[in-house]
Order: structure tokens, then sequence, then C-alpha cells
């Protein structure tokens, strides 16, 4: 039961252009939307988040969209810089819950 | 101010025995979650661990225990290996429970069960 699902594997951009990475959710009851990214060898690092009372968030070159009637979550890096080559992990919290619910992860490629 | 730290960074088992994985928060946390990323998967949500007390599991069966220390480091315990067990464990810490609380992951211990 994948409650959040990433459906592209990997990505690849040109550096300098804007990559935009996708998110699904099934759970009406998640309430709070994470991006997480992820270098080889290294933990998950929090990118930025945002409440499901709120359609947008931005900080600095990464910005996450929220669209609730579709159950549909993405964040935007423009432009694209060769350090954010990694894993980026879309994630979520249900309401209440305590845990962190992941999608597979895209893996996010930036060519010079 | 030290980050997360989880120790052995590599381990391999064979079936039916038994392991113990070790995280140290980072300074001033005292929630630990535990989690279990299988090759190509997302982490998946094994417990968390508030002030020594077990504070939400995931979809885990019991052989899946952990504890909790004074000083907020933590241990996961998986008894009677099985294939499926070869995974990377995260540990993450925060600063309090409750989604809000950004978790900081340590790079994981990569086990493999033979």
């Amino acid at each position: 039961d994948q409650q959040v699902k990433q459906n592209s594997p990997s990505l690849s951009v040109q550096e300098g252009r804007i990559s935009i990475l996708n998110c699904d959710y099934t759970n009406s009851m998640f309430d709070y939307f994470l991006w997480y990214k992820k270098y080889p060898a290294e933990g998950p690092t929090f990118l930025i988040s945002i409440s499901s009372i709120k359609d947008k968030n931005e900080d600095g070159r990464f910005t996450v969209f929220l669209n609730k009637s579709a159950k549909h979550l993405s964040l935007h890096i423009v432009p694209s810089q060769p350090g954010d080559s990694a894993v980026y992990f879309c994630a979520a919290t249900p309401k209440g819950a305590q845990k962190l619910v992941f999608g597979q992860g895209t893996r996010l490629t930036i060519n010079p | 101010e030290t980050g997360v730290t989880q120790s052995p960074t590599h381990l391999i088992k064979t079936r039916g025995q038994q392991v113990t994985l070790r995280c140290s928060s980072q300074s001033g946390h005292n929630t630990v979650s535990w989690y279990q990323q299988a090759l190509g998967q997302g982490p998946q949500f094994i417990f968390q661990y508030y002030r020594e007390e077990e504070n939400g599991r995931g979809n885990f069966p019991p052989r899946f225990s952990g504890l909790q220390f004074p000083n907020y480091s933590s241990e996961l315990n998986v008894n009677a290996l099985e294939l499926d067990d070869s995974a990377l464990y995260l540990c993450a810490s925060s600063p309090g429970q409750g989604p809000y609380n950004e978790q900081f992951f340590g790079p994981g211990t990569r086990l493999t069960v033979l």
C-alpha cells in the first residue's frame, strides 16, 4: 500500500534550467509534506516543507507546490546546479501521527 | 555540534541470527525514529522513541524492537533475521515529537542477511 508515490525514478536536467520533481499521495489524512535530499553514503537531509493549509512555500531556489484536490506535490528547483544532483524523496505525515511516509525517490542528475 | 551517528556502518549476518544497531542522537534531541530502506525504495518507518518510551510504530513484526537510553541514544534490535531484512537502516533524531520538528538523519547501517 504505497501511499506516497514518485513515479519518475530518474530525471536529467541541464544546468541552469528548472528541475521539477513530482509526487502523488493517496491519503487525505496527510497534513504535512516534506522534501528530503540524499547524497550517496549520507542520510537524507531536509530541504523544504509545506503544511496542508498552504499551496506554496518558497525557500531560495526551491519552491514546493501542493495541489490538494489532485493530491499532488511538486518541487521546483531553479536554476538547477550540479550540486543538486542527488536522490530526492517526497514525504508526508499523517495527522496526529509521528512518522514520515516516504515515496520511492527520484534520482536527479544535473548536466553541465 | 555533533550530528546523528550510527554504528556499525556495515554488517553481514546469516538468517536466524540477531542484530543490534546503534544510534547516537544529535545534542539536545530527545526523540529518535528508525527507518528501513530497502534497495530502490524510500525509507519505511519502524518506530519512534520519545524520552525512553515507544511513541509510535509502523507495520513491522515484534521481532523488531528498540530501546532508548537516558542520554537519548537508541538501539534497534532485530531477532530471527530473514533475507528480506537486508536493507539500509536509518536513524533520525529530532528536538521533540511531532511532525513539525525537523528530523536529522544519520548515514545509516547497511545490513546484509545471507
